[in-house]
């Protein structure tokens, strides 16, 4: 079965300290990998994608992400938190030749003054 | 330019009763999405509208639940009679289609969600 996996329920920094938000995934092919984030009562907001090329991508709000194609994992990177950063993360994929997406199930992220 | 809207936010019915969320995408998009989170779980697929047509509907749970989307333009999901198990966030995401100048992954674009609580 095709899966993603965020292996934290919760991720604590202080601010200024780089962040780490993991993400693995289970699913056949080169699927296209997504960061969304949700705010309090707000919906999804779109962070960054990986569709090919450098395994490096920069989205929004100095947020980064690296993708590894060995070990199946699209973590989600910013190298100095906002306590603003705080939100719920959701990775997702997108399998090829379908439109819908696969999510993990969330990781809190903490960031404190 | 106006994002995704979903009404109601919040809904609270009873056991056994219907209710019918409904979602606006953003203008133009062809491709609708419903997707439904239940108590802190992963955001789960329940249907994708290309127009007015069913691509894939393999994520929606039973036949208590039915999804239309007359005209091609907004969408509605009626949960008929609704369970305890139905609670959770209703989330509608609309995309354009992919085209030879739009590609097949362009992000989707999420509403607030509503809210269902079943009791």
């Amino acid at each position: 079965a095709q899966s993603v996996a965020q292996p934290e329920d919760q991720v604590n920094v202080a601010e200024g300290n780089p962040l780490t938000v993991k993400c693995t995934y289970s699913v056949s092919g080169n699927p296209y990998l997504f960061w969304y984030v949700q705010y309090p009562n707000r919906g999804l907001q779109f962070l960054l994608k990986y569709i090919t090329g450098d395994n490096l991508v920069k989205g929004s709000y100095g947020f980064e992400a690296e993708f590894n194609k060995s070990q199946t994992s699209f973590h989600l990177k910013k190298p100095s938190a906002l306590v603003s950063d705080s939100a719920l993360y959701f990775c997702a994929v997108r399998p090829v030749y379908t439109g819908k997406l696969i999510f993990g199930q969330g990781t809190t992220l903490q960031v404190k003054p | 330019e106006a994002g995704v809207t979903q009404f109601p936010s919040h809904s609270v019915i009873e056991k056994g009763q219907t209710v019918t969320l409904r979602c606006d995408p953003i203008s133009g998009h062809d491709n609708l999405y419903w997707y439904r989170r239940v108590m802190g779980k992963e955001i789960k697929f329940l249907l994708h509208f290309v127009k007015e047509s069913k691509q894939d509907e393999s994520g929606m749970p039973n036949n208590r639940f039915l999804a239309e989307r007359t005209g091609g333009t907004y969408s509605t999901l009626k949960v008929q009679p609704a369970e305890l198990e139905d609670s959770g966030v209703y989330f509608c995401a609309s995309s354009p289609l992919a085209s030879g100048a739009r590609p097949r992954y362009n992000e989707q674009f999420f509403g607030p969600g509503t809210r269902l609580t079943v009791l």
